[in-house]
């Protein structure tokens, strides 16, 4: 099974900022992971797959890299609808895993 | 906006099954994957299986599960009524939590269900 490691578990930050969440895989995952945003009392949505890709409709301030087994989400100005909690999932060998997640708070 | 409608939370007695159901609003659940996920109280997201439709001349439908549910996790569907079904066997309180379902044309879930809150408690 592979482990998909989020950090940092919490970052405290201000709207107006700029944030990079990061995501670490076991093995290579090669660039079949995705990011999930989720907020309390919400259905998770979906950002980011194919690890780059940004879903249809997610605004441009959320961008995503890395491949293998290092991965990067960053939001460039964090608005106040961001704040949220930010997952990791790789989908590139069974069973699929998700990372702990990183919660975004505001300072 | 929750484009998967789940079943109403449930509470269990330890030992119990419990059964949530997941159907899409408007449309099939044909040619997409299944998987099921939840969240217990204070944790992250947590896959917990889900099917692949084949489609071609022999379809078949192929089920992967997290090794933590393989031995009391049952995933269906009934096409008559276009409803996915997730059966949890020999619930624990450690098995309290907001049990989603989604869907994905590929492997990453694109629509989410809105969560069925499961509580076990003597």
């Amino acid at each position: 099974e592979i482990m998909m490691t989020q950090s940092p578990a919490i970052v405290s930050v201000s709207p107006g900022d700029r944030v990079t969440l990061s995501c670490r895989a076991s093995q290579s995952v090669h660039s079949n992971l995705a990011w999930y945003q989720h907020k309390p009392g919400q259905a998770p949505r979906v950002l980011i797959y194919n690890a780059v890709n940004r879903v249809p409709g997610i605004p441009g301030r959320f961008s995503a890299t890395g491949s293998g087994t290092e991965f990067a989400l960053t939001i460039s100005t964090l608005q106040s609808e961001d704040f949220a909690v930010y997952s990791c999932q790789q989908y590139n060998h069974w069973p699929l895993t998700f990372g702990g997640g990183t919660k975004v708070e505001i300072k | 906006q929750a484009q998967l409608v789940q079943s109403g939370p449930e509470v269990k007695q330890p030992g119990s099954s419990v059964k949530v159901s997941c159907r899409p609003s408007g449309d099939t659940f044909k040619n997409f994957a299944i998987y099921w996920v939840r969240q217990a109280p204070g944790r992250g997201l947590e896959w917990m299986g889900g099917f692949l439709p084949v489609v071609g001349p022999a379809e078949n439908t192929h089920y992967f599960f997290a090794r933590a549910f393989e031995d009391r996790l049952t995933i269906t569907t009934d096409e008559s009524t276009n409803t996915a079904y997730m059966e949890l066997t020999g619930l624990t309180s450690d098995d309290t939590a907001l049990y989603y379902c989604a869907r994905g044309l590929q492997l990453w879930a694109r629509d989410w269900g809105q969560g069925t809150l499961v509580t076990v408690s003597s």
